[in-house]
């Protein structure tokens, strides 16, 4: 069965510094995986995602993400994190061979960023 | 462009009564997905459409819960006999298909008192 672990409920950062929000995944066969942001009373925002070729993915506002295979993990990075990065993110992964694309979405890390 | 739309954003009943939300995907989407989430969890995948037909119903917990998309636009979810445990927030996501970034609605909130 497929699954998606997102082993930290919050993640703490001072602005400035980089951030890693820790996302792994377990799935039959080659993943596509997913990054999605939640802010409050609002709908969840694509932000990148991984389906094959180089193993870091870049995506919106300045995100990016690492797919490493031997250790089934796709982090989500950025270099420099704003206050206003500070929000819930989901991880989510579908079998790449699915015949539905139906996604199966970790429990969600809050990030909060502190001036 | 216009992104996904759901209706209503909120809606309280009763428990027993019957309920229907609504979600207008992005023009071009043929591939529909109804999500379930509840406080402090990631959504859930309730129901899947190509076009016209439910391809993957596998997510519904149960006979109570249905939903068309009878011109392969528009969907209604529909839920019969609500119950306190219904409560959460419906999410509608629409995509080019399967393996395609998928695009949410706002969600609506379904309160069963």
């Amino acid at each position: 069965a497929q699954s998606v672990a997102q082993p930290e409920d919050q993640v703490n950062v001072a602005e400035g510094n980089p951030l890693t929000v820790k996302c792994t995944y377990s799935v039959s066969g080659n993943p596509y995986l997913f990054w999605y942001v939640q802010y409050p009373n609002r709908g969840l925002q694509f932000l990148l995602k991984y389906i094959t070729g180089d193993n870091l993915v870049k995506g919106s506002y300045g995100f990016e993400a690492e797919f490493n295979k031997s250790q089934t993990s796709f982090h989500l990075k950025k270099p420099s994190a704003l206050v206003s990065d500070s929000a819930l993110y989901f991880c989510a992964v579908t079998h790449g061979s699915s015949n539905t694309g139906k996604l199966i979405f970790g429990q969600g890390t809050t990030l909060q960023v502190k001036p | 462009g216009a992104g996904v739309s759901q209706t209503p954003s909120n809606k309280v009943t009763e428990k027993g009564k019957y309920v229907e939300l609504r979600c207008d995907p992005i023009s071009g989407h043929t591939a529909l997905y109804w999500y379930r989430q509840s406080l402090g969890q990631g959504p859930e995948f309730l129901i899947y459409f190509q076009g016209t037909g439910a391809a993957d119903d596998s997510g519904l917990p149960n006979d109570r819960f249905f939903a068309v998309r009878p011109e392969g636009s528009v969907s209604t979810l529909k839920i019969q006999r609500t119950e306190r445990g219904d409560s959460a927030v419906y999410l509608c996501a629409s995509s080019f298909g399967p393996g395609w970034e998928q695009y949410f609605g706002p969600g609506t909130r379904l309160t069963v008192t």
